[in-house]
């Protein structure tokens, strides 16, 4: 079963427009974190965004922010007032527990592309 | 601070051939992580380090995929013999401790192409 699913697997957006990303996720663990990474064409993967299971506010950083839901079990990447630089693969990631050794899981990604 | 760095940047072998990668994580992270990317799809997780001892790699395909880090510090990944579908992005990751919670920071990856 997918434990990570990321539905848009490409979204076109007019500059200057907030745009929401969307991740569902599927675990029985009660602890557990999110994170949101951006891929330009150039490879490389750019850490953008944590959210904690417990954490009871929805994290924000800059012009990024989590719409967190865990009982729909959903944590949305919001991007406001997108700008060109913002095109590039989006990839929802989920840590679970395992014994200390951790690792992520990420979805298969969404395509954004910013119209000018 | 210096990233992630990786080389090559860029790899073409035939099948059947090997092939190593290289990198060199931010300088104080001791734990190190490979990833796989196939075309269309998220990273897949190969292997990870902390310090110079393997902690996962319960995603490698030994019979083919070796991966070792001596120092604690660089490491370097081998495939041999390679086979098509091992044609991929190979990403390496590092991060400052275990602490799940923090972000790992990627390097530039490795694109590896076999014809």
């Amino acid at each position: 079963a997918q434990k990570i699913t990321q539905t848009q697997p490409g979204m076109f957006v007019q500059e200057k427009e907030a745009v929401t990303l969307d991740c569902t996720y599927d675990t029985s663990d009660q602890s557990y974190g999110l994170f949101w990474y951006k891929q330009p064409s150039s490879g490389e993967m750019i850490f953008l965004i944590y959210q904690g299971s417990y954490d009871e506010q929805n994290a924000t950083e800059g012009r990024y922010s989590l719409n967190f839901q865990k009982a729909r079990k959903s944590a949305n990447l919001v991007i406001s007032a997108s700008q060109l630089g913002d095109s590039a693969m989006y990839f929802c990631a989920m840590r679970e527990p395992n014994f200390g050794n951790e690792k992520l899981t990420f979805g298969t990604g969404t395509r954004l592309t910013i119209i000018p | 601070e210096a990233g992630v760095a990786q080389s090559p940047r860029y790899k073409i072998i035939e099948k059947r051939q090997s092939v190593a990668f290289w990198c060199n994580p931010i300088s104080g992270h001791a734990t190190l992580y490979w990833y796989q990317q196939i075309l269309g799809q998220g990273p897949k997780l190969l292997i990870q380090f902390q310090n110079n001892g393997v902690v996962d790699d319960s995603q490698l395909p030994k019979d083919r995929f070796s991966a070792e880090r001596l120092k604690g510090v660089d490491s370097t990944l081998k495939i041999q013999p390679a086979k098509l579908e091992d044609s991929a992005v190979y990403l390496c990751a590092s991060s400052f401790t275990s602490d799940p919670n923090q972000p790992q920071h990627f390097g530039d990856g490795t694109r590896l192409s076999i014809l």
